[in-house]
């Protein structure tokens, strides 16, 4: 079975701290692993990681893969108070048949406090 | 246009209630998800289609229908539904093949059965 491991489970930290969150995965025919940021309802999408070790960023954020390891990082630097949110994890299995499965972490609640 | 719409964005059911979740994009998207969530869980996978074609069921209790009228437009049926069945639920779509793995939320359906 697909496992997908978060750390920390919560988060509380002071706006312009840096913050790392963890996601370890145990999958068989891994393909990609997710990033999303969940604020009320609708999970967004952060990143999409494929190969190892090659960094993605989009402004205070980033995140890396290392396949080797099976984990990956979220790191968000400055935080804001906006950033406050559960961050989840997902992993995808491309599957021995025609269609594949996306299996998420159970999420990280990171708050920030101004 | 990247969102997928969902209505209602709340719903109180009765078990012994029939009532329906509806879900739209106009990405182009030819997959299409129904995703459970419960509180301070991650999203469980339902249901999955794939040009309109049921791909995938997860074992979900036959009070729950899912249905694909059109390449746009996603529902989900219910009926005779349980107090445990209370949840937050999420559509989500995605392309087919490549990128399949990056699935874009509506908000959600905030469901609760009394």
């Amino acid at each position: 079975e697909d496992k997908v491991v978060q750390s920390p489970l919560s988060l509380v930290v002071h706006e312009g701290d840096t913050v790392t969150l963890n996601c370890s995965y145990e999958v068989t025919n891994f393909r990609s692993l997710l990033w999303y940021k969940q604020e009320k309802k609708a999970p967004t999408f952060l990143f999409m990681l494929t190969s190892s070790g090659i960094e993605k960023k989009s402004g205070r954020l980033s995140s890396i893969l290392d396949k080797k390891e099976l984990f990956s990082i979220l790191n968000i630097t400055a935080t804001q108070t906006g950033d406050s949110a559960v961050y989840l994890c997902a992993v995808y299995n491309a599957g021995g048949t025609s269609y594949g499965k996306l299996t998420f972490g159970q999420g990280t609640i990171l708050t920030v406090h101004p | 246009d990247t969102e997928v719409t969902q209505t209602p964005k709340h719903l109180v059911m009765g078990m012994t209630n029939k009532k329906s979740l509806k879900c739209e994009q106009h990405m182009g998207h030819r997959a299409m998800y129904w995703y459970k969530q419960k509180a301070k869980k991650p999203p469980e996978l339902m249901f999955v289609y794939s040009y309109e074609k049921l791909s995938i069921n997860e074992s979900v209790p036959s009070r729950f229908s899912p249905e694909c009228p059109n390449s746009s437009l996603l529902n989900l049926h219910l009926h005779a539904l349980q107090p445990e069945d209370s949840a937050l639920y999420l559509c989500a779509s995605s392309q087919v093949r490549q990128n399949n793995e990056k699935l874009f939320f509506g908000s959600g359906t905030q469901l609760s059965v009394l």
